[in-house]
């Protein structure tokens, strides 16, 4: 599976956009890139998927460049409730393969 | 939809003990369940793969006879520490995938094992 390297940290505050880089250097072709959210004490909850380009959903986009060694997870307009830790994952997603976590990232979203 | 439940949410036993806790799928069937530990601040880590019906795969350095894995319907996977002691206190998480979501896991809640 692809390593994955994120910022250990980053601040914001309300109302701002965030935008969390992870790099993937060794991505593989059948390799996906998925974003998680956990909060303290809870699993992690899913917020986006994609392969390549561009990803939208209802909380987030995903960005990805036409080498694929990089995403970055943009949040528009933040509030204090996504001060959570963001996980950045690659892996073959085909079947069943297991996902390795990496330290991911503390977003702290300051009033 | 997909979602995933685990019980107990939080439990305390005392060491020698086993404790079980249950992960289920409550909308999907989950053909494969993944168990994951994670200690304080740190990340999630794979401990083992259940598919169901077949015995389960252990990450290297989780000792299998210690952390029992049974996935006996598609709903259900259990989890049983046996003979627990307080360093295996921790955050134990599972998820659940299936061949309509491949592409995705969903996780439980998690349970918050505490061995004194």
């Amino acid at each position: 599976l692809a390593k994955t390297t994120q910022p250990i940290s980053m601040d914001s505050y309300e109302g701002q956009e965030v935008n969390i880089t992870c790099s993937h250097n060794n991505i593989a072709t059948n390799d996906y890139i998925t974003w998680y959210q956990q909060f303290p004490s809870q699993g992690p909850r899913f917020i986006i998927q994609g392969y390549k380009t561009k990803v939208t959903n209802e909380v987030a986009s995903l960005f990805i460049p036409a080498d694929r060694k990089s995403s970055t997870l943009s949040l528009p307009r933040v509030s204090l409730s996504d001060t959570a830790v963001y996980y950045c994952l690659v892996g073959d997603l085909r079947g069943y393969s297991t996902l390795t976590f990496g330290k991911g990232t503390m977003l702290l979203v300051s009033p | 939809g997909a979602v995933v439940s685990q019980h107990p949410s939080r439990v305390i036993c005392k060491s020698g003990t086993s404790v079980k806790i249950e992960c289920r799928s409550l909308d999907f069937q989950a053909t494969t369940m993944f168990w994951y530990r994670q200690f304080p601040k740190k990340s999630l880590m794979l401990m083992a793969t259940s598919n169901e019906g077949s015995k389960a795969t252990y990450e290297q350095g989780v000792e299998k006879d210690k952390f029992l894995i049974n996935h006996a319907s598609l709903t259900l996977s259990t989890l049983t520490v046996t003979s627990a002691h307080p360093e295996d206190s921790s955050f134990y998480i599972c998820s659940a995938s299936s061949n309509r979501r491949s592409y995705e896991q969903y996780f439980g809640p998690g349970t918050r094992l505490t061995v004194t």
